[in-house]
């Protein structure tokens, strides 16, 4: 396996549910990041770990609960959603330190598409 | 306003033609500026990465900044019906935090 890898790639959860999104990269990166994907808006940012430390929290409701383990693995768990949470999930990684964290590019994973009804 | 602004589009080409693509920004402190393509059910792809302004020159892509202006290009020559994906830009200040452009959805006729 290479890159980022996001599991599982569709998820159709109810409002009342409990799941997690997984995200692992074999890049070596220090930095993990989950970004929110809607229709026609731009990326927004969830949250930042900087060798498995949360450093950034962008004001996320706390039905978003994120885990991570150690630098390779971040989780997302998701706890009574509404519908509103509808998006694309996509878990990042970068080498980057200090001051210039995210200035030289992110890897992407593929996504998790997810879907509350 | 939008910290960075982007052209939704669509914008349909036909193959081979020269394709534009622009986002303005607003904040001067943006000093880091990249652009990125994602394709259908995938997650965003960086493309080019340039540090202030100037040209920098990938191949059959190449990514224009002007500082004076706060805009941000990128330019695809000979464009192939695989460049069909939407173009994100995305610009950082040097502390911490980069912005995304919403993405231009680009399609490429054979």
């Amino acid at each position: 396996e290479t890159g980022v890898t996001q599991t599982p790639r569709h998820l159709v959860m109810g409002m009342t549910n409990k799941k997690s999104l997984k995200c692992e990269q074999h890049l070596g990166h220090n930095a993990m990041y989950w970004y929110k994907q809607s229709a026609k808006k731009p990326l927004e940012l969830m949250f930042v770990y900087n060798f498995k430390e949360q450093t950034e929290n962008n004001s996320v409701p706390s039905r978003f609960s994120p885990e991570c383990p150690n630098s390779s693995h971040l989780f997302l768990h998701l706890h009574t959603l509404q519908p509103e949470d509808s998006a694309l999930y996509l878990c990042a990684s970068s080498q980057d330190w200090g001051r210039d964290r995210g200035a030289y590019g992110y890897t992407f994973g593929s996504g998790t598409r997810l879907t509350v009804v | 306003q939008k910290e960075v602004e982007q052209d939704p589009g669509p914008l349909s080409v036909p193959e081979g033609a020269i394709v534009s693509l622009n986002c303005t920004y607003s904040n001067s402190a943006f000093q880091y500026f990249m652009w990125y393509r994602q394709y259908s059910r995938k997650g965003p792809e960086l493309l080019m990465y340039t540090y202030s302004s100037g040209n920098k020159e990938d191949g059959r892509f190449t990514a224009q900044v002007d500082k004076s202006s706060k805009y941000i290009s990128l330019f695809i020559r000979d464009s192939q019906p695989s460049d069909s994906a939407t173009y994100l830009c995305a610009s950082h200040t040097g502390g911490f935090k980069t912005i995304f452009g919403a993405g231009t959805r680009l399609f490429v006729k054979a």
